[in-house]
C-alpha cells in the first residue's frame, strides 16, 4: 500500500514532442506528490509538485495532471527539448505522517534531436 | 543548490570493514534522510531524522545505522560493509509543516564501492 508505480521505465521523445510519464499509488493518505528531475551525477531536484485538491498543474512545460479517484498522477513535458534528457521520479508524501517520502522507480528519458 | 554537501564524495571499501558517510546541511532544517539508489529500484529510504538524536528506519535498513547529534550533521554507518551495499548514496533535507512547501533538497550523492 506504500507503494508509487511509476511507467514506463524508459522513453524516447523526439524533440518537440510530448513526453509523459506516469504514477498510480494506493494510499489514500498521501497528499503531496512531487516529481523529480536527476541529471547524470547529480542529486534529484524537485521540478514541480501537486496537492490533490487540483486536478492540474503547469509551470512552463511542464504539468502535472492528477486523478484522485483513480489515484493516479502524470507528468507532461510538451515541446520536449534535448537538455530535458534526464531521469525523473515521481514521489508521494503524507504530510500529516512521519514525514517519509515514497518514490517510484524513475523514468529515463532521452529526447531526440 | 541547497547548502547540503556529502563527504566522501567517492569512496572504495572492502568487505567487512565499516565505512562513515557524512551529510552536512547550512539551512537548519530539521528533516534530515539519507536513500540509496540502485538501477530498477529508484530512491529508496534507509533511515530519516526528524530530530536532533530522533531517527527512525526506512524501507531498507537493515546493515545500516544512523547518528544526529547537531541539526546540521547526519552521519550514515555501515557497521560491516557488503558488496549488495554498492551504490550511490543521496542525503536529502526538508523542513516540513507551517504551511511550506514541502521541497526536499538532496545532496551531491556519494558514490561507494565495496569490494
Amino acid at each position: 500500500q506504500q507503494q508509487v508505480k511509476q511507467s514506463p521505465q524508459s522513453l524516447i521523445v523526439q524533440k518537440g514532442g510530448i513526453s509523459i510519464i506516469n504514477c498510480a499509488y494506493e494510499n489514500t493518505a498521501f497528499d503531496y506528490f512531487p516529481w523529480y528531475q536527476q541529471f547524470p551525477g547529480k542529486g534529484p531536484a524537485l521540478l514541480i509538485a501537486i496537492r490533490p485538491d487540483v486536478s492540474e498543474k503547469k509551470e512552463g512545460r511542464f504539468t502535472i495532471s492528477f486523478n484522485k479517484s483513480a489515484k493516479q498522477f502524470s507528468l507532461h513535458i510538451m515541446d520536449s527539448q534535448p537538455g530535458d534528457s534526464a531521469t525523473y521520479f515521481c514521489a508521494a508524501l503524507t504530510t500529516s505522517g512521519t514525514y517519509k517520502y515514497i518514490f517510484g522507480t524513475g523514468t529515463r528519458l532521452k529526447v531526440l534531436a | 543548490d541547497a547548502g547540503i554537501t556529502q563527504s566522501p564524495r567517492h569512496k572504495v571499501t572492502e568487505t567487512g570493514t565499516p565505512v562513515t558517510l557524512r551529510c552536512h546541511q547550512t539551512e537548519n532544517h530539521r528533516y534530515m534522510y539519507w536513500y540509496r539508489q540502485d538501477p530498477g529500484h529508484g530512491l529508496r529510504l534507509i533511515h530519516y531524522s526528524y530530530g536532533v538524536k530522533d531517527t527512525d528506519k526506512g524501507e531498507v535498513s537493515d546493515g545500516y545505522s544512523v547518528s544526529r547529534s547537531k541539526t546540521e550533521d547526519f552521519l550514515l554507518t555501515l557497521e560491516s560493509a557488503t558488496s549488495s551495499q554498492t551504490s550511490v548514496y543521496f542525503c536529502a533535507i526538508s523542513d516540513l509543516g507551517g504551511g511550506a512547501a514541502e521541497t526536499q533538497y538532496f545532496g551531491p550523492g556519494t558514490r561507494l564501492l565495496v569490494l
